[in-house]
């Protein structure tokens, strides 16, 4: 059973244009959702986070947002370039202590010049 | 000022053999938590250890599979006896504690042949 849904494998935007990556959870007990860009043959950097207190974090191109009631985050890059072009993962926590995070599958965006 | 190492990049054993898989956390970050990512699927996590101790193996395999985060030294993952289905991308992760979210290593890109 799979908590956290990516749903569109991939993804082409225009230079310049913004990014939507979506992401869909299941357990209600998830409270901490972070964003991770992956490149290939390298390992996943943190790109940005948010707690369920917030429905909105910024940071510089990114934007995550949080709708609880739909259990539904989102990652918009604005404006998107051509070094974004990555694996992108979204992974959810619950407070648990552990910081066990599940990961979705990726989404894998290309942003073309 | 490194980050999560890990080591080796590509490890490539036959069946039946033993793969032992080497982390060293971020400097000041105490915990470690290890994850799998098999071909295109997400990232899968395996355990969390501490130091000395086993926080979480609830995604380790029973059999075959084992971790540990001595006092001193890296942490290993070992697998015993692997199988074609083994092959994946391990992935080790280390964080402070108290701070959601953690740094990631490179991954060590294990092949079974």
């Amino acid at each position: 059973d799979q908590q956290v849904k990516q749903n569109s494998p991939s993804l082409s935007v225009q230079e310049g244009r913004i990014s939507i990556l979506n992401c869909d959870y299941t357990n209600s007990m998830f409270d901490y959702f972070l964003w991770y860009k992956k490149y290939p043959a390298e390992g996943p950097t943190f790109l940005i986070s948010i707690s369920s207190i917030k429905d909105k974090n910024e940071d510089g191109r990114f934007t995550v947002f949080l709708n609880k009631s739909a259990k539904h985050l989102s990652l918009h890059i604005v404006p998107s370039q051509p070094g974004d072009s990555a694996v992108y993962f979204c992974a959810a926590s619950e407070n648990s202590g552990t910081y066990k995070y599940i990961f979705g599958t990726g989404t894998r965006l290309k942003v073309l010049a | 000022n490194a980050g999560v190492m890990q080591n080796p990049r590509h490890l490539v054993r036959r069946r039946g053999q033993e793969a032992r898989l080497r982390c060293s956390p971020m400097k000041g970050h105490s915990h470690v938590y290890w994850y799998r990512q098999l071909p295109e699927e997400g990232l899968k996590f395996m355990v969390y250890l501490q130091k000395e101790n086993i926080i979480d193996e609830s995604g380790m395999p029973k059999e075959r599979f084992s971790a540990e985060f001595p006092k001193e030294g890296p942490s290993i993952l070992r697998i015993q006896q692997v199988v074609r289905g083994d092959s994946a991308a391990y992935f080790c992760a280390s964080s402070p504690p108290t701070v959601p979210g953690y740094t990631f290593g490179s991954g060590t890109r294990l092949t079974v042949v």
